[in-house]
């Protein structure tokens, strides 16, 4: 069963920082590209980043480039997502999803259940 | 970036009613389009990729059709069950984008 666990959410301050992490199992994940989605507290879907199933490509929506960083660890079959600078429009439920083998730009078929990051002084 | 637009942004209807949701991309995205059903507190669950493929497990009262700039999804005959927010997502670019959703309410 295929099965994505994000977890490191929490309270920040503004322009603090933050590493989510999401585990991954019941797949190979190192064959897959893996992206990060967001959700502000009753709003919509937002994408955030995504990782070629190597790691050697990288994509970032243009609210976050510059600030967050995605990366994998293969060997541990974790994606991650470092978040800097974080500004009060970040605060959100980060969701981890699997993507395709070939190519980056893919429907999501599994989501994780989602971590809350909250951004307040 | 393309821009996804879905109408209605809200849809109020009964059970067994046919219900249709549409999505319009800002310039043509071939037939990489996906639909996703969301419930209060819950991760999205893919419908629909390939703008009319249906995903493994998903009902066949789900369909998608489409491709360019113009998308639906239809529900044939509504179930309890789905009372729930949709979206539509392009993936024609490596800047994936989402719809504002379509919140499926009942009558």
């Amino acid at each position: 069963e295929v099965q994505l666990v994000e977890s490191g959410g929490g309270l920040v301050q503004p322009g603090g920082s933050l590493r989510l992490s999401c585990a991954a199992s019941g797949f190979t994940f190192s064959s897959y590209a893996m992206h990060w989605v967001r959700q502000a507290p009753g709003k919509g879907l937002e994408y955030v980043s995504a990782i070629s199933s190597n790691g050697g490509s990288t994509y970032y929506a243009n609210s976050v480039k510059g600030r967050f960083t995605i990366s994998r660890d293969n060997s541990k079959n974790t994606l991650y997502l470092q978040m800097g600078s974080l500004r009060a429009e970040d605060m959100a439920v980060y969701y981890c999803a699997r993507g395709d083998i070939v190519v980056v730009p893919a429907a999501l078929d599994y989501w994780g259940q989602g971590t809350l990051v909250t951004v307040s002084s | 970036d393309i821009q996804m637009t879905q109408s209605p942004s809200t849809l109020s209807a009964s059970v067994g009613d046919r219900v249709t949701i549409t999505c319009r991309a800002s310039q043509s995205i071939s037939s990489w389009l996906a639909w996703y059903q969301q419930k209060p507190g819950k991760a999205p669950k893919l419908l629909i990729y390939k703008a009319s493929s249906l995903e493994s497990g998903v009902p066949s009262r789900f369909s998608g059709s489409g491709s360019g700039t113009e998308f639906t999804l239809t529900i044939s005959s509504l179930q309890p069950d789905d009372f729930a927010t949709y979206y539509c997502q392009q993936y024609n670019s490596y800047s994936l984008t989402f719809g504002g959703g379509t919140k499926v309410e009942i009558k």
